[in-house]
């Protein structure tokens, strides 16, 4: 079975800063990681993706992620964080002999504050 | 582009009551999903279906039905209307290829209340 782990149900930190959110996973497979984010009253969207390739991922809006197979994490990070980062984020896990399973995790709301 | 529609995006039901989500995606994608999304669990699958014609069970499949009527839609029901159904109802498609080598598109979503 696969499963993910978002550490902290809540981020708070203030514009300018560095951002964390952190994740860890379970599978007993090569997994394929994602990070999605979440704006309010809109569907999700993907941020970034890992997928065998390159361990270090960059995705849109200067967000990037690090797989770190020894640690079973796939933290999210930003150097500055924006006002419109504002959001909640999942990470997600796929096997990649499982087909069409994404298992979610429980979600990670950001605040930044001015 | 429209991407991924869902219709109703807001629905309030009675406790036995039976409705249809609908789906529809223009991008002629494959796979469809359908997710609900409760706080501090994520998204968690209903149903899916890899491709035209065939729909599976996700993790948490009891109480809904699906329909994959055509590529473009795949539709949720629920027979009988539970309290326990209240959620936020995600459609979402996937382009042919591997789950590791493509990203979920997703609707903006169907608030369903259920008293």
């Amino acid at each position: 079975a696969q499963s993910v782990t978002q550490l902290d149900s809540h981020v708070s930190v203030s514009e300018g800063t560095p951002v964390l959110l952190r994740c860890n996973y379970s599978s007993s497979y090569s997994p394929s990681l994602f990070w999605y984010v979440q704006h309010p009253n809109k569907g999700l969207q993907l941020l970034l993706k890992y997928t065998s390739a390159a361990t270090l991922v960059k995705g849109i809006n200067g967000f990037e992620a690090e797989f770190k197979k020894s640690e079973t994490s796939f933290h999210l990070t930003k150097p500055s964080a924006h006002m419109s980062d504002a959001a909640e984020y999942f990470c997600a896990v796929s096997l990649n002999n499982a087909g069409n399973m994404l298992t979610f995790g429980g979600g990670t709301r950001l605040m930044v504050k001015p | 582009n429209a991407g991924v529609t869902q219709t109703p995006k807001f629905q309030v039901l009675k406790t036995g009551q039976s409705m249809t989500l609908q789906c529809a995606q223009d991008m002629n994608h494959n796979s469809m999903y359908w997710y609900r999304q409760d706080p501090g669990m994520g998204l968690r699958l209903i149903y899916y279906s890899a491709s035209e014609g065939t729909t599976d069970k996700g993790e948490v499949p009891n109480g809904y039905n699906v329909s994959r009527l055509n590529k473009r839609e795949f539709s949720l029901r629920l027979e009988s209307a539970a309290p326990s159904q209240t959620s936020v109802y995600f459609c979402a498609s996937r382009p042919r290829g591997g789950m590791g080598t493509g990203e979920l598109f997703f609707g903006e979503g169907s608030r369903l209340t259920v008293l």
